[in-house]
């Protein structure tokens, strides 16, 4: 099956740096990586996705770029706010198939 | 995007007992998940929740255990049977509406197991 890595684990940056958090995956099928964020207590929301016929796509302050070839994605997210504070999940699967194989997590820290 | 409810939130259960989880969606939907996140972890999927026959399971997660029903295209249970310790965990549903490619979660049932 599927498996997404997730780096780091944790990452704490100051508001208004840049965070940038990595995930690789190992089924060359895998077609489609969304991103979720999820606060305390929260269910996992919907931040991005990307679709592996395109190499980036960009969100008001958030974006992901794609390596196809690489097998890896990345979640950049610019201008950090103490609101983007949460655990984001990158996570990985076949478009149509809708099985999503989730990375580790990573807590993100946005210091004031 | 899909409004999805979860009963109950939470519950606190005694080893040896089962809990049933009710999941609700306000449209129809194709395509419905269950997931499991362990404390301080990742969410795994445990099955696909298949309308009018029985759920497809990932590995690890067998029917007995789990088993799930699914009478239409609007709602889902989730049984966590003969508990222990180890199930301790939040549960989630998760649905992709038929319009869509998004996967949308619902707020969860955290599960307390003593």
């Amino acid at each position: 099956g599927e498996n997404v890595e997730q780096h780091p684990s944790t990452l704490s940056v100051q508001e208004g740096d840049s965070a940038v958090i990595k995930c690789t995956y190992s089924d060359s099928a895998s077609n489609y990586f969304p991103w979720y964020k999820q606060e305390l207590g929260k269910r996992p929301q919907l931040i991005i996705d990307i679709r592996s016929n395109v190499g980036e796509k960009k969100d008001q302050r958030i974006a992901v770029t794609l390596n196809k070839t690489a097998k890896h994605f990345s979640l950049h997210i610019t201008e950090t706010q103490p609101e983007d504070s949460a655990v984001y999940f990158c996570a990985a699967s076949i478009l149509n198939d809708y099985k999503l194989s989730f990375g580790a997590g990573t807590t993100v820290t946005v210091r004031a | 995007s899909a409004v999805i409810s979860q009963k109950p939130s939470r519950d606190i259960c005694q080893r040896g007992t089962s809990l049933t989880i009710q999941c609700q969606v306000d449209s129809q939907v194709t395509m419905m998940f269950w997931y499991r996140q362990q404390p301080g972890q990742s969410l795994t999927l445990i099955a696909t929740a298949n309308q009018g026959s029985e759920a497809t399971y990932e590995s690890g997660f067998v029917i007995d255990k789990f088993p799930i029903s699914r009478p239409n295209l609007t709602f889902s249970t989730l049984t966590v049977s003969n508990l222990s310790p180890e199930d301790s965990s939040i549960y989630l549903c998760s649905v992709v509406p038929g319009d869509q490619e998004t996967q949308y979660f619902g707020p969860g049932t955290r599960l307390l197991v003593l």
